[in-house]
């Protein structure tokens, strides 16, 4: 199975703030990596596909990057309604397997 | 819109049997995979199965053999039949789709419904 290690675990940060979570996968799975977030007691929202695409209706101060194994995600200028958890997941080979997840919190 | 609805879901003991069902709306259902996805409270996203357009069906190594994922092409359901349920099958479970195209990345998820295995 394919491990997904996401650092770091949980962050503070203020709004306004540039912030990276990064995902390592343990074995190479080209541009096979997306993001998701999750708002307190919400389901999980696609932020990000194939590595670097912006889903749909997506605020453009979201980004992704990487390929093979190491990936990032970016957000600049946090908004408030940004403090959430985000997770990342490979659909490379089943199982499809997710990041243990980022708890972005207010500074 | 696609929209995606769970139900199914309860308090259910230690041993026992649950069918999840999902119905789907707003897609051409037969041409997607669906897939389940769950969440112990306060825990992370653990991909459970999936099932192909085709009926292909795929597990988690931790409900192999208990769990069976089925779809029904003709109503725009997908069911989970989970059963011999243990303590740690507790969580919420999520009905997603997976998109069309290489990455299969799930770009709709239902609300999600909460399964209990406890004496």
């Amino acid at each position: 199975d394919i491990q997904m290690t996401q650092s770091p675990s949980s962050l503070s940060a203020s709004p306004g703030d540039r912030v990276t979570i990064t995902c390592r996968a343990s074995q190479r799975i080209t541009n096979n990596l997306n993001w998701y977030q999750q708002r307190p007691g919400g389901a999980p929202k696609l932020l990000i596909y194939s590595a670097s695409k912006l889903q749909s209706g997506v605020p453009s101060r979201f980004s992704g990057s990487g390929s093979g194994s190491d990936f990032s995600l970016t957000i600049t200028s946090l908004q408030p309604e940004d403090f959430a958890a985000y997770y990342c997941q490979q659909t490379y080979s089943p199982p499809l397997t997710f990041g243990g997840g980022t708890k972005v919190e207010i500074k | 819109e696609v929209q995606l609805v769970e139900s199914g879901g309860g308090l259910v003991q230690p041993g026992g049997s649950l069918r999840l069902s999902c119905a789907a709306s707003g897609l051409t259902f037969s041409d997607y995979d669906m897939h389940w996805v769950r969440q112990p409270t306060g825990k992370g996203l653990e991909w459970v199965s999936a099932i192909g357009s085709a009926g292909d069906p795929y597990y988690a190594d931790s409900v192999k053999g208990r769990f069976t994922i089925s779809r029904e092409n003709a109503k725009n359901f997908v069911y989970l039949q989970m059963n011999t349920l243990r303590a740690g099958d507790t969580a919420v479970y999520y009905c997603t789709r997976g998109a069309v195209g290489a990455t299969g990345h799930f770009d709709y998820w239902g609300q999600g419904i909460l399964v209990t295995v406890s004496s």
